[in-house]
């Protein structure tokens, strides 16, 4: 069974530059995750959804940041305009529901440089 | 304010012995508690879930405690190996925000033979 799969894996772009990250998470996993890691540091949440509504975006830094779940399977995160301070992973994660304490599955990450 | 706190500096053990990793909170009152692995480059790898009402949890050579009178988790490893070099991570389940995990900075496990 395939399992979180995240593209691209690296990406360079220029401050103020847009740029979009893609999730494909485990089938059937209904709860879908956004985190952003920065180097040295744990994974901080940015949204989560359930099935293709936002139910927790209070991290997401809405000035700048975007993201949508349509049909409640693929997401796709954008920043538009990248800044310096946004390099970092972004990790996408998916899980079968909330109140399931089960484990998260993630995906291998998205590397951002913004120069 | 929340925190999850885990040996900021690097764990230093050689082969065969048993590493012992911290994990403190502050301001949760979690359900249960997740170790994951994280290797560089790579997303993080459950490990183990404990739950509230679980004073310890085993799976082949891990081990973890969980003390929600201290608000403390201990995962161990026993017989280190060099292959278990890696970052591990603890997480907390936050019933402010829907029960999403928050982890820890992770502490970086280095086994030499």
């Amino acid at each position: 069974e395939a399992g979180v799969v995240q593209s691209p894996r690296y990406k360079i772009i220029e401050k103020k530059q847009p740029v979009a990250f893609w999730c494909n998470p485990i089938s059937g996993h209904n709860t879908l995750y956004w985190y952003l890691q920065n180097l040295g540091q744990g994974p901080e949440l940015l949204i989560r959804y359930e099935n293709e509504e936002a139910v927790d975006d209070s991290q997401l830094p809405k000035d700048r940041f975007s993201a949508e779940r349509l049909k409640g399977v693929d997401s796709t995160l954008k920043i538009q305009p990248a800044e310096l301070g946004d390099s970092a992973v972004y990790l996408c994660a998916s899980s079968l529901g909330t109140g399931n304490t089960g484990e998260l599955f993630f995906g291998e990450g998205s590397r951002l440089t913004v120069l | 304010s929340q925190k999850i706190e885990q040996n900021s500096e690097a764990l230093n053990i050689q082969e065969g012995k048993t590493a012992t990793l911290t994990c403190n909170y502050t301001n949760y009152s979690p359900a249960y508690l997740q170790w994951y692995r994280q290797d560089p480059g790579r997303g993080p790898v459950f490990l183990l879930l404990i739950r509230e009402n679980e004073k310890e949890k085993r799976k082949e050579r891990l081990k973890v405690t969980f003390d929600t009178t201290l608000k403390q988790s201990l995962f161990h490893i026993t017989a280190s190996q060099p292959a278990d070099s890696a970052t591990y991570l603890c997480a907390l389940d936050n019933s402010n925000s829907g029960y999403a995990l928050n982890f820890g900075k992770g502490t970086s496990l280095l086994v030499t033979p």
